[in-house]
């Protein structure tokens, strides 16, 4: 498996309180990636970046942002968590966009 | 975005018997990519399809890109209960290179 990995990987969170997911990589690749998955409805993106300080918004990103100071490095952000934001969230990292794309093992969130 | 739309949404099958999973655009595609997610998984790439007509096998799966590059299936031949779990797709147009991921099919293998 890539080296990919995502902190923490469940969480247990009140509606309203700010919440970060971290994913790390130690492949050096540019494409990083935010997931949601939730049943019925795969894997919808939220934000992606293409470099360091450089990110752009994916089909789902309302309520969320991100940011990547490192290239190892990219954060998820809720600031302030709702229950329709339970879910789980996978990172992914690939070379190019129209490369393969490796997957984080995710991160279960749920807003109570 | 682009549209992708996978078919079905799930899939019992009896061990032995075969099954295929169809991905469809309204528009052409420059490449797709297909995904395995085992049940508590993570998404695990499988093949990408970049030309008109490719097919490509991996042991008992065939991937099938069409000619018109809109549609792809996945056919897997006597299924074993190490295959359950959900196939995606991932598709990118000449518009953005960035993949939209299909809702998936959810594959049941009962022994």
């Amino acid at each position: 498996d890539a080296g990919i990995t995502q902190s923490p990987r469940h969480k247990v969170t009140e509606t309203g309180t700010p919440v970060t997911l971290r994913c790390h990589q130690t492949e050096n690749h540019r494409y990083m990636y935010w997931y949601r998955q939730d049943p019925g409805h795969g894997l919808r993106l939220i934000h992606y970046s293409y470099g360091v300080k450089d990110t752009d918004k994916g089909e789902v990103s309302d309520g969320y942002s991100v940011s990547r100071s490192k290239t190892e490095d990219f954060l998820l952000t809720l600031e302030s968590a709702t229950s329709s934001q339970t879910s789980v969230y996978f990172c992914a990292i690939s070379e190019q966009p129209s490369y393969e794309q490796y997957f984080g093992p995710g991160t279960r969130l749920t807003v109570t | 975005g682009q549209q992708v739309m996978q078919i079905p949404q799930y899939q019992h099958v009896q061990e032995g018997e075969d099954f295929t999973t169809y991905c469809n655009s309204s528009t052409t595609l420059s490449n797709i990519q297909w995904y395995k997610q085992r049940p508590g998984g993570h998404p695990v790439f499988l093949i990408q399809l970049v030309k008109s007509g490719e097919v490509k096998k991996q042991k008992r799966l065939t991937f099938q890109f069409g000619e018109a590059k809109k549609n792809s299936s996945l056919h897997i031949t006597a299924t074993q209960t190490t295959d359950v779990g959900t196939y995606f797709c991932a598709v990118a147009s000449g518009g953005s290179y960035i993949p939209t991921f299909g809702r998936g099919t959810s594959l049941i293998v009962h022994p």
